[in-house]
């Protein structure tokens, strides 16, 4: 089954650093979105950007969606040790079966 | 308030034998999910439950049987438990409209070990 790509795989920055990440996928969607699970834990939902929308913020957090290149990206601003988790995306298809595919994940480390 | 709970948390068994995992959520949602995240994290759908119906199963071995008795509840039972089995699994939940779903929402995930 298709599934979404994040790149890259692992990223270690320094604490107020900008975080970004990128998620490829490769069918048309309703929506995209971002999750962050900690080590251990579930999966927390960050984001949902519509397919017809470009951009989205939330806090530190930015989203973008270019439908053309079937691409997303999420950045993190200012980031923090607290924001050192792995980040998915998801997706879901235009067929409407509720099925969402999650990308391999990004492992973020942000270092104090 | 918990909104997506599983249990157990940790499941250490043998090959062969018979589990089960319990989910459930209290967000009132109509859609509920189990995922398997294997030991590289890559996330993958088993099943999907929208009003206590089937409508995802992803190829999964017929030794999974989810149950859903009422939309709250997701149940997974596992029969004749093999290595490969072991993983993490997460229940989540969501609101749908239409045909389109929204954000999930998940539980802390069941770790299962299977010796």
């Amino acid at each position: 089954s298709q599934q979404g790509e994040e790149d890259p795989q692992a990223l270690s920055i320094q604490e107020g650093e900008n975080a970004t990440m990128n998620c490829s996928y490769k069918t048309s969607i309703n929506n995209l979105q971002w999750y962050r699970q900690n080590s251990g834990r579930g999966l927390v939902h960050l984001i949902l950007i519509r397919s017809n929308e470009r951009e989205k913020h939330s806090g530190r957090l930015r989203v973008t969606l270019d439908t053309s290149k079937k691409s997303s990206s999420l950045l993190i601003t200012a980031s923090r040790a607290a924001d050192t988790a792995s980040y998915f995306c998801a997706t879901d298809r235009t067929s409407g079966t509720y099925k969402y595919i999650f990308g391999t994940g990004t492992r973020l480390k942000v270092l104090a | 308030d918990t909104a997506v709970s599983q249990t157990p948390k940790y499941l250490v068994t043998q090959m062969g034998n018979d589990k089960s995992i319990k989910c459930e959520q209290n967000l009132g949602h109509d859609t509920m999910y189990w995922y398997k995240q294997d030991s590289k994290k890559f996330l993958k759908i088993m099943f999907s439950y929208n009003n206590k119906e089937l409508i995802i199963n992803e190829t999964v071995p017929n030794r999974f049987s989810p149950k859903s008795p009422d939309k709250a509840h997701l149940n997974l039972h596992i029969n004749s438990l093999e290595l490969g089995d072991s993983a993490v699994y997460f229940c989540a939940s969501s609101h749908v409209a239409g045909a389109i779903a929204y954000e999930q929402y998940f539980g802390p995930g069941t770790r299962l070990t299977v010796t």
